[in-house]
């Protein structure tokens, strides 16, 4: 699978938008985008994928770049809820066997 | 609707021991995982099976024993438990194919000690 690269940590005010980064230089045509949360003492969250286009949910947005190259998560109003680590996985076969790096740890502060 | 079910929460064990840690899912998924996730790490795949009577290694298989003989469960064995296998183990499952367009679904975690 292509590798991600994520910063390791990012801070945001509570109430305010948070963009978080991930680069995939490395991307193949058939890889899916996925992203997922992980939330103190609690398994991951699927958060949203996407291919080619961008993505809205009820959680977030997904915006690709033209290239897909690079991909953000876009949280709209983040919440204190929100604090988690979030991993963008690269996915073209099962999400039974996904490959997680070490994610970027998002503090939300009031 | 219960999702994807681990039991126990916690667990210690001494050197040697052997357990099993269980898995259950309700939404007749055909796959199944088991990552471990050690302290400021992401999770790493142990065992995966993509329906019942067919398991495959992840990148870290040695020492776990894995078996499906039905599509709700997916235990976990630990033969003879080492400290080196203390880590916080998730189950998740997904509905089958998709070629990257489905999503998994996780359990809340065994966190096991090894002492």
């Amino acid at each position: 699978d292509a590798k991600t690269t994520q910063p390791n940590s990012m801070e945001s005010n509570e109430e305010e938008p948070v963009h978080l980064p991930c680069n995939h230089s490395t991307i193949s045509g058939t890889d899916y985008i996925h992203w997922y949360r992980q939330l103190p003492s609690q398994g991951p969250e699927y958060v949203i994928h996407g291919l080619t286009s961008n993505v809205n949910n009820r959680m977030a947005s997904l915006a690709i770049a033209e290239d897909r190259k690079s991909s953000t998560l876009i949280l709209h109003r983040a919440t204190l809820r929100d604090a988690a680590v979030y991993y963008c996985i690269l996915n073209s076969g099962t999400a039974s066997k996904l490959t997680f790096g070490t994610g970027t740890r998002l503090q939300v502060t009031l | 609707n219960a999702g994807v079910t681990q039991t126990p929460k916690f667990q210690v064990l001494k050197t040697g021991q052997s357990m099993t840690l269980q898995c259950a899912q309700d939404m007749n998924h055909e796959y199944m995982s088991w990552y471990r996730q050690d302290p400021g790490m992401g999770l790493r795949l142990i065992h995966y099976s993509v329906g019942a009577g067919i398991t495959d290694q992840g990148e870290v298989p040695n020492g776990y024993n894995v078996s499906r003989s039905t599509t709700e469960d997916f235990p976990l064995r630990l033969l003879s438990a080492a400290p080196s296998q203390t880590s916080v183990y998730f189950c998740a499952s997904t509905r089958e194919g998709g070629r990257g367009n489905t999503e998994a679904f996780f359990g809340q975690g065994t966190r096991l000690t090894v002492v």
